[in-house]
């Protein structure tokens, strides 16, 4: 069954470091997400992809994040310069299209460690 | 807006007894709602979903959840409890934002689920 694999998955950083976190979706979706959940806390949304473009952000998704999707199979979330508070599980997700009932699926995570 | 209440952190029960993990939102539309699982190491996998046609919904694994409308729930349940049930569930909802046409995804702050043998 096809799935949504996310590498790696444990990141450790210093405080203002880049980190680029990858996800390869399921290969015939077309909607690809990001989300992140600091321990203890709602899995909170973060930003919407769609057609090479953000199609929509969350007040979280400031500068400091970006992402892309360089070769048409990976999709990344980098952190430009990373803080402590930035220290949570990432997960990424696809679907096949935004309907009422459409199904994300979810990577297992990746879990990043500020210090 | 949108918002989901998962009333229990942590819920524990015995192997073959009944599961319940409760679920209540809020949503100025119609809204989708999902119940996800998340095993340790393991992806959100999802257990079923409601979306405005049975109120009652049998997902993977023997779980229901029951869509009542009046109280505003959305409740999962089992019979009876499996050890490999255990794990942390999701409630979620997703809801129209008719402004700006984004659906969202609204998640519950999880339960973990405990089976005792």
């Amino acid at each position: 069954e096809p799935e949504v694999t996310q590498t790696p998955s444990h990141q450790v950083t210093q405080m203002g470091q880049e980190v680029i976190l990858r996800c390869v979706p399921i290969s015939n979706h077309l909607y690809f997400y990001w989300y992140r959940q600091i321990l203890g806390q709602k899995v909170e949304f973060l930003v919407s992809f769609y057609n090479n473009e953000i199609s929509e952000k969350s007040e979280i998704f400031d500068d400091q994040f970006s992402v892309e999707r360089p070769d048409g199979s990976n999709f990344t979330l980098k952190i430009r310069s990373t803080k402590l508070e930035d220290s949570a599980m990432y997960f990424c997700a696809s679907t096949t299209g935004t309907g009422e009932g459409n199904e994300q699926f979810f990577g297992p995570g990746t879990r990043l460690t500020v210090l | 807006a949108q918002s989901v209440t998962q009333l229990d952190s942590h819920v524990s029960v015995s192997e073959g007894t009944p599961v319940l993990l409760r679920c209540n939102y809020s949503s100025s539309y119609s809204p989708s709602l999902f119940w996800y699982v998340q095993h340790p190491n393991k992806g959100l996998q999802l257990l079923l979903k409601y979306t405005s046609a049975a109120t009652l919904v049998k997902g993977i694994n023997g779980f229901e959840a029951e869509f009542k409308k009046s109280e505003t729930s959305f409740h999962l349940t089992k019979p009876s409890a499996h050890m490999s049930d255990a794990a942390e569930y999701f409630c979620v909802v997703s809801g129209l934002y008719m402004d700006t046409g984004r659906r969202a995804l609204t998640f519950g702050s999880g339960t973990r689920l405990q089976v005792q043998p």
